[in-house]
């Protein structure tokens, strides 16, 4: 059980272009998933938190106009990339925190590889 | 922000050896876990530690938390090739947010 999956795995795009990632729980209810950044060979970087039902709160330095988060479901949480730069290109990855455990177990989902061109 | 960092930075063994790596953190946490991540995939969970535990163990890992030094080791034993991946820990301060440390990554040698 707890499997992330996260769609597309791969995405390579134009300059200017918008791209949505979507992640999803598929066997168990997140109220809370949460979004990384992770540039080659450097560590992840929290970009935001998406609570379902509620917007989303992001870090410090993460521009909330240029990475829109939607939190439409218990299930769902999508990261659209707006007018995107190569700067941008980088591993995309996304965890859900299942909303009935106490404990702060996080399942992964397998990453988005997005290159800008 | 970031705030684990260890060492060492990358290691390399051969099969059947010990590994260790360390993790260093600046605030107080909650709990701290650590992470396996093969080249270009998601993150797996390998085990979590509370504030208030000093060592846990699963399998060939051990790992300890000293908070009092705001540091945690992770050891793999009896290492294989399919321990080749690079490894995080991350903190908890209670929020549930991670924060991840840089990784440190292992070649096993057969």
């Amino acid at each position: 059980g707890a499997v992330v999956s996260q769609h597309p795995s791969r995405v390579i795009c134009k300059s200017g272009t918008s791209v949505k990632i979507e992640c999803r729980s598929l066997d168990f209810q997140a109220t809370t998933m949460f979004w990384y950044r992770q540039f080659p060979k450097q560590s992840l970087m929290l970009m935001a938190t998406s609570n379902e039902g509620s917007k989303a709160t992001y870090e410090q330095g993460v521009e909330k106009d240029k990475f829109l988060i939607n939190h439409a479901s218990l299930t769902l949480s999508t990261l659209t990339v707006t007018s995107a730069h190569p700067e941008d290109s980088s591993f995309y990855i996304c965890s859900a925190r299942p909303g009935l455990r106490d404990d702060n177990e996080q399942f992964f989902g397998p990453g988005t590889r997005l290159t800008v061109l | 922000s970031q705030q684990g960092e260890e060492d060492p930075q990358a290691l390399s063994i051969q099969e059947g050896e010990n590994a260790t790596m360390n993790c260093s953190y600046k605030t107080s946490i909650n709990n701290l876990q650590w992470y396996r991540q093969n080249s270009g995939r998601g993150l797996v969970h390998l085990i979590l530690i509370r504030s208030n535990e000093r060592e846990k163990h699963s399998g060939r890992l051990r790992v300890t938390l000293d908070t009092s030094k705001k540091s945690s080791s992770l050891l793999i034993t009896a290492s294989r090739a399919a321990d080749t991946a690079s490894y995080f820990c991350a903190t908890d301060a209670g929020d549930y947010k991670l924060s991840f440390g840089a990784g440190t990554t292992v070649t096993v040698r057969a």
